[in-house]
């Protein structure tokens, strides 16, 4: 099982704001990344060390963390960005990678 | 241009082997550490291995210690997963990764492995 979690299933209504959530222990001590995958395609950063994001990336994606949870949050979410988002970090021992099992973002 | 290119990928029954490679190109590879990720069908991305810049350490998820072995050859740019005692639950897209200490910034398009009788 992962020591990261997030939510299954998140949609948004476009132009709206979502927040994705990864709950964990190791967050406390350890930054999550954020990747994007879309079907058929590998994943893809979109923030790192919390909140800074990829040269390319839009600026309407940011991060942020407080206690166990990091979040990414879309700010006017469009169609483009319906995808699977995961987030990652070191694991409570720090010596492996873990990843959230994943959350499937839909845009209505 | 960064890029990760896997190969070996196949279809393979269980308990045997198979080698998967990665060339990268348009980086200093020897520079930097690199990861295996895997993929099932339809399911989340699973960390698998990581080695560091000159091969002298590496670290495995729990469930490939002691089947698996990742290594590198960085006269030929090319990264490495040796793949023993494969099982059902190994089939999966095998991502090689580019590790920047704390993320993965370039993934390669994966190779497919189906183990399978």
């Amino acid at each position: 099982s992962s020591e990261l979690t997030q939510d299954p299933a998140v949609s948004v209504a476009l132009g709206q704001t979502v927040r994705i959530t990864c709950q964990g222990d190791s967050l406390r001590s350890y930054y999550a990344t954020w990747y994007q995958q879309k079907p058929g395609q590998a994943p893809v950063v979109v923030i790192y060390n919390k909140d800074n994001r990829p040269s390319g990336i839009p600026d309407r994606f940011s991060g942020s963390s407080s206690g166990n949870t990091a979040s990414l949050i879309i700010t006017g979410a469009q169609a483009e960005d319906e995808a699977d988002y995961y987030c990652n970090s070191r694991d409570s021992t720090g010596n492996h990678v873990v990843f959230g099992g994943g959350t499937k973002l839909t845009v209505l | 241009e960064v890029q990760l290119v896997e190969s070996g990928g196949d279809l393979v029954q269980p308990g045997g082997s198979l080698r998967l490679s990665c060339a990268a190109s348009g980086f200093i590879f020897s520079n930097y550490w690199m990861d295996w990720v895997r993929q099932a069908p339809g399911k989340g991305l699973v960390w698998v291995s990581r080695i560091n810049s000159d091969g002298s350490s590496t670290i495995y998820a729990d469930s490939v210690k002691d089947r698996f072995a990742i290594s590198r050859d960085n006269a030929k740019n090319t990264l490495y997963l040796q793949m023993n005692s494969l099982r059902a639950e190994d089939t999966a897209i095998y991502y090689c990764v580019r590790d920047v200490g704390d993320f993965d910034d370039y993934w390669g398009q994966g190779t497919l492995v189906t183990v399978s009788s």
